[in-house]
């Protein structure tokens, strides 16, 4: 089935450690997007990839990294997790990310980090 | 700075029509998107604007005026499986959606 999947769907994670978000998409899109959805605030963009190779900061990356080796596969770490970065985490993609085209979303990947 | 706003919390009647308002203020518009988001699940795709005027698709319609900065998505004949979060967006000069915090749909029998 086409689309995208995110891995784990939930984790709890000690402060101070490190942890990698893995995003999949089978839809051959160029962009992707890293989003965090925290209440009462709308989807924050983290970071985001134009095409496989290249890779932009959103509003929010401080704390985050991301690497765009192929088409597929969008990976987001936390090189050392603090409490504040406790969200769910979205991977998006879309055909190009100037052209009109909607966002597609991942099932999400809840995070706490204690 | 840039900004999204709609209503934290509407509640409408199952069968009746709700009207959800978005104003924006962004750097640049490269258009205007709504999306549904049910309670633990991921955003999805409803409409996109542009232009000026309404765009209808099925019992879903939004309406974007720019010189305005206002959208509104328009929900008809509301079934229990409306309840849901709708986030309004907006397409930035770079090309980056930002996003209103959403507004809670509550349907009643």
């Amino acid at each position: 089935i086409a689309g995208i999947t995110q891995a784990p769907t939930s984790q709890i994670l000690a402060a101070g450690r490190r942890m990698t978000l893995r995003c999949t998409q089978d839809m051959r899109h160029n962009a992707m997007y890293w989003y965090r959805q925290d209440l009462g605030l709308g989807l924050r963009l983290i970071h985001y990839s134009n095409t496989a190779g290249t890779t932009g900061k959103g509003e929010v990356p401080d704390g985050y990294s991301v690497s765009r080796a192929n088409t597929d596969d969008f990976p987001l770490t936390l090189a050392s997790a603090v409490p504040s970065q406790t969200s769910v985490y979205f991977c998006a993609s879309s055909e190009r990310m100037t052209t009109p085209n909607e966002q597609f979303f991942g099932p999400g990947t809840r995070l706490t980090v204690l | 700075g840039q900004n999204i706003d709609q209503p934290t919390e509407m509640t409408a009647t199952e069968g009746a029509i709700v009207q959800i308002n978005c104003t924006y203020q962004t750097s640049g518009f490269n258009g205007l998107f709504w999306y549904q988001q049910h309670a633990g699940e991921a955003p999805t795709f409803l409409s996109y604007n542009v232009l000026d005027g309404l765009e209808e698709k099925g019992r879903f319609s939004s309406f974007l005026s720019r010189s305005k900065g206002y959208s509104y998505l328009l929900l008809k004949e509301l079934q229990m499986k409306d309840s849901a979060s709708y986030l309004c967006a907006v397409k930035d000069s770079n090309y980056q959606l930002i996003w209103g915090a959403g507004t809670k749909l509550i349907i009643k029998p």
